[in-house]
C-alpha cells in the first residue's frame, strides 16, 4: 500500500536557525501533499497544501514566509521552518493520498 | 468539509468489541467517511473508509447509517495496543488523493486490561 516517509523524526535546533523537513511518497506519485502541525494534547491543524509545480496554499494564520514549502517533484515535498523560535516547537506531520508520515518532533532551544 | 462530532473519551475492556460513534449530519453526497487513529507521538494511521456501504478490513468494520448522517467504527476484539485517539473525518476523494480535511478532537479510547 501507499507509504509516506517523513524525515527527520526528531530534531533539536538553536533559536534563529532554519530547519527543513522532508516528506516523500515512496511508491506512488503525489501531486498534492498536506502539512499539519500538532501541539501537545491538541488535534492536528492543517497548515498548508503543497502542490507539485506550483505555489503552496496556506491556511489562514499560517505565515508563508515563515513556513516555506517546496514541492519540486511528484514524490517529495519539503517544509522549511525559517528563523525558528521556541514557539515553533511542535509535531509536524505530512500526508499524501490518505496516508500520513510518522511526524517530526521539532524542538527549538 | 463537513464537520464531525465524536465523544471525547471511551473505555473498553480488553478482548471486547469497541464501538466508536461519529455524527456527520451535514455530510454531502460525494463525501467519504474516513477513520484514523493516532498513538502518542506518532502520525495518524489509516484504518478504514467508506461512502455508503458497510466496510470491513483486517483492522476494523465501518457501519454507516442509511441516511449517512452517522457511522460507527468497530474494533471487534480490542487489545491494549488499540489504545489511541480515533478520528472520524469526512472528505471528498479526488484523483490525487483526498481533499484537505479538518481534524476534530477525536475520541480517546482507553482499552482496560
Amino acid at each position: 500500500g501507499a507509504v509516506v516517509s517523513q524525515h527527520p523524526s526528531w530534531v533539536i535546533c538553536k533559536s534563529g536557525t532554519s530547519v527543513k523537513i522532508e516528506c516523500r511518497s515512496l511508491d506512488f506519485q503525489a501531486t498534492t501533499m498536506f502539512w499539519y502541525r500538532q501541539f501537545p494534547k491538541q488535534s492536528l491543524m492543517l497548515m498548508a497544501t503543497s502542490n507539485e509545480g506550483s505555489k503552496a496554499t496556506y491556511e489562514q494564520g499560517v505565515e508563508k514566509d515563515k513556513f516555506l514549502i517546496n514541492h519540486a517533484s511528484l514524490t517529495l515535498s519539503t517544509l522549511t521552518v525559517t528563523s525558528a523560535h521556541p514557539e515553533d516547537s511542535s509535531f509536524y506531520i505530512c500526508s499524501a493520498s490518505e496516508q500520513f508520515g510518522s511526524g517530526t518532533r521539532l524542538t527549538i532551544v | 468539509d463537513a464537520k464531525t462530532t465524536q465523544p471525547p473519551s471511551m473505555d473498553c475492556a480488553e478482548g471486547r468489541a469497541a464501538n466508536l460513534p461519529c455524527n456527520h449530519s451535514t455530510i454531502s453526497g460525494n463525501e467519504y467517511v474516513y477513520w484514523y487513529r493516532q498513538i502518542h507521538s506518532q502520525g495518524p494511521q489509516y484504518i478504514i473508509h467508506g461512502l455508503k456501504n458497510n466496510e470491513t478490513n483486517e483492522m476494523a468494520s465501518l457501519i454507516i447509517t442509511e441516511d449517512r448522517k452517522s457511522s460507527t467504527l468497530i474494533l471487534p476484539h480490542a487489545t491494549l495496543r488499540d489504545t489511541a485517539v480515533y478520528y472520524c473525518i469526512v472528505s471528498h476523494m479526488n484523483s490525487g488523493g483526498y481533499q484537505k480535511v479538518t481534524f476534530g478532537t477525536g475520541t480517546k479510547l482507553q482499552v482496560i486490561p
